[in-house]
């Protein structure tokens, strides 16, 4: 599964979109990007997942580059609940059944 | 969290003793993991099942083991608990497609 790189904090205003950049340059065709996130104290939460075209649920919208190097999460109206360890994954759906692997991820704060 | 329940949810026991973690779900979903959650290593997967009687290793199972009587609930044991034991306990379930997992809330486990 392909490593990805994202920064380590990030702030945003309530009220104003979050956007959450990952980097994933060595991510293979088959390879999905997938979005969670970890409230403290929970159990991590998945977000949304996507190949190539853009997605968008209730709960977020995923932009991938056309390269497919890189992928950014946006929260279009953040809120204080929105707080939490964002995770971005990168893997093959069918590999290692699983094997998730977190990494650090991004802890976003949203401040009043 | 719905649909997925973990017990108990806070355990401290003493080294050496054996422990259960259980972990229920009413999604009817064929996949079960239990991971542990420490600082500075992630998400690390313990034990998956695909099915009823059917399990397999994760990357740190040693000193693990698991039983799936049913497809509800995925028994976690420690035979024989140790310091390095203590860790944050989280069960996930998801579909074969394996498109996203779903977390519990998790098992605090202090083992002194």
């Amino acid at each position: 599964d392909a490593k990805t790189t994202q920064p380590t904090s990030m702030d945003c205003a309530e009220g104003r979109a979050a956007n959450l950049p990952c980097n994933h340059s060595t991510i293979s065709g088959n390879e999905y990007v997938y979005w969670y996130r970890q409230i403290h104290s929970q159990g991590p939460q998945y977000i949304i997942h996507g190949l190539k075209n853009n997605e968008t649920n209730e709960m977020a919208s995923l932009i991938i580059t056309e390269d497919r190097k890189s992928s950014t999460l946006i929260l279009p109206h953040a809120t204080l609940r929105d707080t939490a360890v964002y995770y971005c994954i990168v893997r093959a759906p069918s590999s290692n059944t699983g094997k998730l692997i977190f990494g650090q991820g991004t802890t976003l704060q949203v401040k009043p | 969290d719905a649909g997925i329940t973990q017990s108990p949810r806070h355990k401290v026991t003493e080294t050496g003793t054996p422990v259960t973690l259980r972990c229920h779900q009413t999604e009817n979903h064929r996949y079960m993991y239990w991971y542990r959650q420490d600082p500075g290593h992630g998400l690390r997967l313990i034990h998956y099942s695909y099915g009823v009687k059917d399990t397999d290793k994760g990357e740190v199972s040693d000193g693990y083991s698991v039983s799936r009587s049913k497809t509800e609930d995925f028994l976690l044991t420690l035979e024989s608990a140790t310091s390095s034991q203590t860790s944050v306990y989280f069960c996930a379930i998801s579909e074969p497609s394996w498109e996203k997992l779903f977390f519990g809330s998790g098992t605090q486990l202090s083992v002194l």
